[in-house]
Parts: C-alpha cells; structure tokens; sequence
C-alpha cells in the first residue's frame, strides 16, 4: 500500500517570491510521482510527474520538482510564484508493475499568494 | 478535444433520494475513474474500468454505490439512497495506455449535497 504526506495544509506567499510545497511518500513498492493543481471550482491539472531518469523534473507555468529517494520526498518549487498561482495543490503516487492504476493523493497544501 | 465531460455540475437532494452522475471520458481513453473529495477524507478512488470493465471497486463506499460503463464514452455513478455523508465533489477522469505512468485527466467535478 502506498500513501502521501503532505505537511502543510497552507503556505501563505507573497507575489514574486519562491515557494515549496513538501511531498513525502510511503510505499513497498517502487511508484510514479505527480504533482497536481486544483483552481477553485475547477478539476484537477496535471503538472509534473517523475517516472524516471534525471531527479529533477520541470513542469508547466515554471514549476519544478526533485525527487529524492533515500528521503522519499517529491517537493515541488517555483521561485517566483504569481497570484495566479493561488490554487490547491495535490501530490499523488502509483505504484509500477503491479497492474493496479489508481492514485494515491495526499491531503493538498493550499499556496495563496499576496500581493 | 472537449475534455472529460461531467454531468450535472451540481446537485442538491434529499436524503433517500437517488442520485445519478455522469461521465464522458476523453474519446480513445480506454481507463475511467471515479474519485469522491471531501474535507476529512481528500480525494480517494472509488472505482476504476479498463475497456468498460470494473477493474477494482474497493474503493465503493458501500452496497448503496454503483458505477457503470455500458459504453467506451459513458460512465455512471448512482447513489441509492442518498445520505447526508455523501455530500462531496465526485470526480471523473480517464487515461490512455497501459501503464500506471500515464497523466489521468480529470473533469471539472459534480458538488453533490445531499440535505
């Protein structure tokens, strides 16, 4: 079984500063990592997700995530963020080779950026 | 492409009353999800298909949830009956390809409240 941790259930910004959202993962089996946003009202989005290959992932609108494995986290930065920006956003795992497709979600950190 | 294609947006109902959601996957998508996002349980997987076959449904709350999929382009979710505890946004997503890396898209979500 597989399940995320995400520690910060808020992070409050200021425009054009940087930011990360922590993501630690707990699983007895190797997984894919995801980072998505949630806009109010809205589905979620795919940003970025690590399957393999260089730590280090880019994704849309300038965010960026590094995966760690002896540490078993995925957090995600921007360095400067935007108030459009303000939004919900969800780490999420699925294991490889089982079969099994679903998502596991962490609980989302909500970034809301100030002018 | 219209994307995942949630219907209705909202809903509002009596408890007792059934409750039928639908969805349209993304066309050639040959995975659909259901997930349910509450605010003491964040996003879980309900129930998944494969080709419209359920997959895995053990996620499904209980006996009073039923998902269907008669075609490659339509998906329900019946509550039977309803119960307050049921009030959640109910997600619908899909994806392409055989393996667990493959970005699920999501639909903008039916808010269910159940009085």
């Amino acid at each position: 079984a597989q399940s995320v941790t995400q520690l910060d259930s808020q992070v409050p910004v200021f425009e054009e500063a940087p930011v990360e959202l922590r993501c630690n993962y707990s699983s007895s089996v190797s997984v894919y990592l995801f980072w998505y946003v949630q806009y109010p009202n809205q589905g979620l989005q795919l940003l970025l997700k690590y399957l393999s290959g260089s730590t280090l992932v880019k994704g849309i609108n300038g965010f960026e995530a590094e995966f760690n494995k002896s540490q078993t986290s995925f957090h995600l930065r921007k360095p400067s963020v935007h108030i459009s920006d303000t939004a919900e956003y969800f780490c999420a795992v699925s294991p490889l080779h089982t079969g099994r497709r679903a998502l596991t979600f962490g609980s989302g950190t909500r970034l809301q950026v100030q002018p | 492409d219209a994307g995942v294609i949630q219907s209705p947006r909202h809903e509002v109902t009596e408890m007792g009353q059934e409750v039928t959601l639908r969805c349209k996957p993304i066309s050639g998508h040959d995975y659909l999800f259901w997930y349910r996002q509450t605010m003491m349980r964040g996003l879980e997987l309900l129930i998944y298909f494969n080709n419209n076959v359920p997959i895995d449904d053990s996620g499904m709350p209980e006996d009073r949830f039923s998902a269907k999929m008669p075609n490659a382009s339509f998906s329900t979710l019946k509550i039977q009956p309803s119960e307050p505890r049921d009030s959640a946004v109910y997600f619908c997503a899909s994806s392409l390809g055989t393996g667990a890396q493959e970005t699920q898209y999501f639909g903008p979500g039916t808010r269910l409240l159940v009085l």
